[in-house]
């Protein structure tokens, strides 16, 4: 099993440009989520979803969407990338042992904003 | 509101030495942790977790304290080692359903 894959590893935008990162995972988790890590903080949860069909907000939701056609994926996207948006971005599932089970995370997508 | 905090930002060992690495938090409601440990330039890694109904659990060279009476969480690793150089985050869950939020981590540096 490959886990949690998360492609592109580095992305540089221009302010202004889209992108979509994606995340891929074949442990047939229904919970995903995306998180960012910035330094000095705690990663922090932007969008989630327990199953396809279904996302929700996390703690810093705007200015990215996601969508979940299907249990392997979900793509975050971000509509107009803005500097503050420069940080290192990691999928996280949890498999069914329910909310007391740890996130498995990907590997992250290092994005920087110019 | 809910944080997760770490003592101290850095810590120092010597290879073999046993390490402790320090966790407060401030939701008593808070009924689930875990730990991770982030190498650079990878995704955190699951260590070990505890629920609020166990004050302790063991795993490999790793043990998890959880006091509630005074809001800790501590992570020892036994005979510590190079390989366990990296920056080490603690999480609580604030009540069943709620996302795990997540301490600014400790990075751990061991020295051979």
């Amino acid at each position: 099993n490959a886990g949690v894959t998360q492609t592109p590893k580095f992305q540089v935008l221009k302010t202004g440009q889209s992108m979509t990162l994606q995340c891929a995972q074949d442990m047939n988790h229904e919970y995903m989520s995306w998180y960012r890590q910035d330094p000095g903080m705690g990663l922090r949860l932007i969008h989630y979803s327990v199953g396809a069909g279904i996302t929700d907000q996390g703690e810093v939701p705007n200015g990215y969407n996601v969508s979940r056609s299907t249990t392997e994926d979900f793509p975050l996207r971000l509509l107009s990338a803005a500097p503050s948006q420069t940080s290192v971005y990691f999928c996280a599932t949890r498999g069914g042992g329910g909310y007391n089970s740890p996130l498995h995370f990907g590997n992250g997508t290092r994005l920087t904003v110019t | 509101g809910e944080s997760v905090g770490l003592h101290l930002p850095t810590l120092s060992v010597q290879e073999g030495d046993n390490s402790i690495i320090n966790c407060a938090y401030s939701n008593s409601a808070s009924d689930y942790f875990i730990w991770y440990k982030q190498e650079s330039g990878k995704g955190p890694q699951f260590i070990i977790d505890i629920r609020s109904n166990m004050d302790k659990r063991q795993g490999q060279r790793v043990t998890v304290l959880l006091n509630k009476t005074v809001k800790h969480l501590s992570l020892q690793i036994a005979a510590t080692q190079p390989g366990d150089s990296a920056v080490y985050f603690c999480a609580e869950r604030g009540q069943a359903g709620t996302a795990l939020i997540f301490g600014k981590g400790t990075t751990l540096s061991v020295s051979s």
